[in-house]
């Protein structure tokens, strides 16, 4: 049964810092791997999505990284604002795109 | 708004009781979700759906979880003789699958549905 880890569970940085998002995953026969924005109360906001045959994607201010062989993905953060602040899931794919969330990140960027 | 919708956005019932939420897609995706979020925690798969053919329903909680999508367009999930422990979030997400049961796709989700079971 596929594990997904997410490390640290919160994170409190200065408004300009970059930073690193963690997620290990014990099953690395994955399809892909996918990260995600949740604001409070609200539903997921799909960042980027990394399929198994590649090894980064970028966005914006945002690249994802994957190593299937160590079964794990981070999610960089570049020059963050406090608008950054949520919490940010990773999601490993399996058949039928089944997802398996991790607990996720609390992040907050302070002004 | 083209969006995922999800209705209500928030139940409050009684243990015991039924309930039934609603999950409207976006409109030209096949395939769709069923998700379960308690706080703290990420979200964990209950069921999917590709046109009106529910592929994979293994995961849901127990056999008072049920879900049905008819004509593959809207679904429903039901809760009957709700407990405490189902108080939680329920997440519906959709997705465009292209290829068979093994591809993937970027899935969108709705807003959820809050329970809180007194």
């Amino acid at each position: 049964k596929q594990e997904v880890t997410q490390i640290p569970a919160a994170l409190s940085v200065p408004e300009g810092e970059n930073l690193v998002l963690n997620c290990s995953f014990t099953d690395s026969a994955i399809y892909n791997l996918q990260w995600f924005r949740q604001d409070p109360g609200k539903g997921l906001t799909s960042l980027l999505l990394i399929q198994s045959s590649q090894r980064e994607q970028t966005s914006g201010r945002l690249n994802a990284s994957l190593d299937k062989s160590s079964g794990r993905s981070t999610l960089y953060i570049a020059a963050s604002q406090p608008g950054d602040s949520a919490t940010y899931l990773c999601a490993a794919s399996h058949a039928g795109n089944m997802l398996t969330f991790g607990g996720g990140t609390r992040l907050m960027v302070k002004p | 708004d083209t969006g995922v919708s999800q209705n209500p956005r928030h139940k409050i019932t009684k243990r015991g009781q039924n309930v039934t939420f609603r999950c409207d897609p976006i409109s030209e995706h096949n395939r769709l979700y069923w998700y379960r979020q308690t706080l703290g925690q990420g979200p964990e798969f209950l069921t999917y759906f590709q046109n009106e053919a529910q592929l994979e329903k293994s995961r849901l909680l127990s056999d008072r979880f049920s879900a049905e999508r008819p004509k593959g367009s809207f679904s429903t999930l039901e809760i009957q003789r709700t407990e405490q422990g189902d108080s939680a979030m329920y997440l519906c997400a959709s997705s465009l699958g292209s290829g068979g049961p093994s591809s993937t796709d970027t899935q969108y989700f709705g807003p959820g549905t809050r329970l809180t079971v007194l």
